[in-house]
């Protein structure tokens, strides 16, 4: 059974870089066809999906945050990351990973997802 | 990039029928997905396509969509269904590729 589990820094300073990496059991991260994504959810708010990158390297990501965000693989650990700089108080957010089908297709959805990891922006 | 919006919140009394609904222009082009979500706990996958359910999500939520509306619907609604439910899926950003979520509606059974 697939999981995936998210690790990182719970606090962050304003203006300094997020890292996140999520890192993913029973099953590899270069099966074909597969996106990885992340999510996040503002305290009492709604998800927001932030990127997914292909197995082959493929990336996208939400435009918003195109010029700050970098998503990697890491096949030899099975992980995959994600580096979000310049932070400010707007990032604080509980941080899911998850594997996203279909980015391309008619139907795209995520399944299943990590556990999800708090990180607050606050000097 | 489009929004998806949802109703904030509905109840339904146990065991009676609650439809969710979820509008948005890309619903025109691509099938919704649908997420559970209860307190202190990860989203989870219970709909996608047109009325695709993973294992072991209950056939009481099923799903449907028209124009640039997708719903999801439970029948028969148990106490655990009460949770926050969010639509989803993929858009467009001018010519990349791009997904949204819904607005989110909390589901509470009376």
């Amino acid at each position: 059974q697939l999981q995936l589990q998210e690790s990182g820094p719970g606090l962050v300073k304003p203006s300094e870089t997020l890292s996140l990496t999520c890192t993913v059991s029973g099953g590899s991260i270069s099966t074909s066809n597969y996106y990885w994504g992340w999510v996040r959810q503002p305290p009492g708010k709604g998800l927001e999906w932030i990127g997914s990158i292909h197995n082959s390297g493929s990336t996208y990501f939400i435009p918003s945050l195109n010029s700050r965000l970098t998503i990697s693989l890491d096949t030899s650990k099975n992980q995959f990351s994600l580096k979000l700089t310049s932070v400010t108080a707007a990032d604080t957010a509980l941080y899911y990973c998850a594997r996203h089908f279909g980015l391309l297709q008619f139907v795209s959805w995520f399944d299943p997802w990590g556990q999800g990891t708090l990180v607050t922006v606050s000097s | 990039s489009s929004e998806l919006t949802q109703d904030p919140a509905v109840s339904v009394a146990l065991g009676q029928t609650v439809r969710i609904t979820c509008q948005g222009d890309s619903l025109r082009s691509y099938f919704a997905s649908w997420y559970q979500q209860k307190p202190g706990q990860a989203p989870r996958l219970v709909l996608y396509g047109k009325n695709n359910r993973p294992s072991g999500i209950p056939d009481r939520l099923s799903g449907s969509s028209s124009g640039n509306t997708s719903s999801l619907t439970i029948t028969g609604a148990q106490a655990e269904d009460e949770a926050d439910y969010y639509c989803s899926s993929r858009d467009r950003s001018g010519n990349l590729p791009s997904y949204v979520f819904g607005t989110g509606t909390k589901v509470t059974v009376l």
